[in-house]
């Protein structure tokens, strides 16, 4: 069974270019969760969607960062404009239901450097 | 002051040795205690959870939940330089929330 994918896996970009990243859940996985890891770090939870609907946003830096998740299935998040500080690693993860406990799978995560 | 504090590390040891990871916690609320190992340039992938308190071995890992202390622990038994590498605890209560909160992980080096 295939694991959660990502891509692309690294991206270097210069501050005030935009820059997207795909992910694609685990086939069956109804709930997606995008995370971002600083250096030294553990992941942070930005947004979590529920099938197409974005149930928890609250720590997604509106101004700048947005996410769909067309389908219910894959899912991208943009940043437009990056910033210096947006050099992170973005985890993306799902699990079957967002219920009490679901084990949450992560994929490889998309390593961002802003210049 | 954090929810979860965890030694970043790094931490060396010689193969075979008993390795002991803690982590402390501050939301008595929090019932769910996971352990996740993040090798370099990977995702995170779970190892352990355990539910309230008490113990879960797992072959070599074994998991320990003090919520008395607030202080988690996982120890690994005769440790490989395969295991080499940073161990993330992660928690979370049982409100409705689907939220974790992660340490910061500890770096692991095991050394042949």
């Amino acid at each position: 069974e295939a694991g959660v994918v990502q891509s692309p896996r690294y991206k270097i970009i210069e501050k005030k270019q935009p820059v997207a990243f795909w992910c694609n859940p685990i086939s069956g996985h109804n709930t997606l969760y995008w995370y971002r890891q600083n250096l030294g770090q553990g992941p942070e939870l930005l947004i979590r969607y529920e099938n197409e609907e974005a149930v928890d946003d609250s720590q997604l830096p509106k101004d700048r960062f947005s996410a769909e998740r067309l389908k219910g299935v894959d899912s991208t998040l943009k940043i437009q404009p990056a910033e210096l500080g947006d050099s992170a690693v973005y985890l993306c993860a799902s699990s079957m239901t967002s219920g009490d406990y679901n084990e949450q799978f992560f994929g490889p995560g998309t390593r961002l450097t802003v210049l | 002051q954090k929810e979860v504090e965890q030694d970043p590390g790094p931490l060396s040891v010689p193969e075979g040795a008993i390795v002991s990871l803690n982590c402390t916690y501050s939301n008595s609320a929090f019932q769910y205690f996971m352990w996740y190992r993040q090798y370099s340039r990977k995702g995170p992938e779970l190892l352990m959870y355990t539910y309230s308190s008490g113990n879960k071995e797992d072959g070599r890992f074994t998991a320990q939940v003090d919520k008395s202390s607030k202080y988690i622990s996982l120890f690994i038994r005769d440790s490989q330089p395969s295991d080499s590498a940073t161990y993330l605890c992660a928690m979370k209560d049982t409100s409705g929330t689907y939220k974790y909160i992660f340490g910061t992980g500890t770096r692991l080096k095991v050394l042949a």
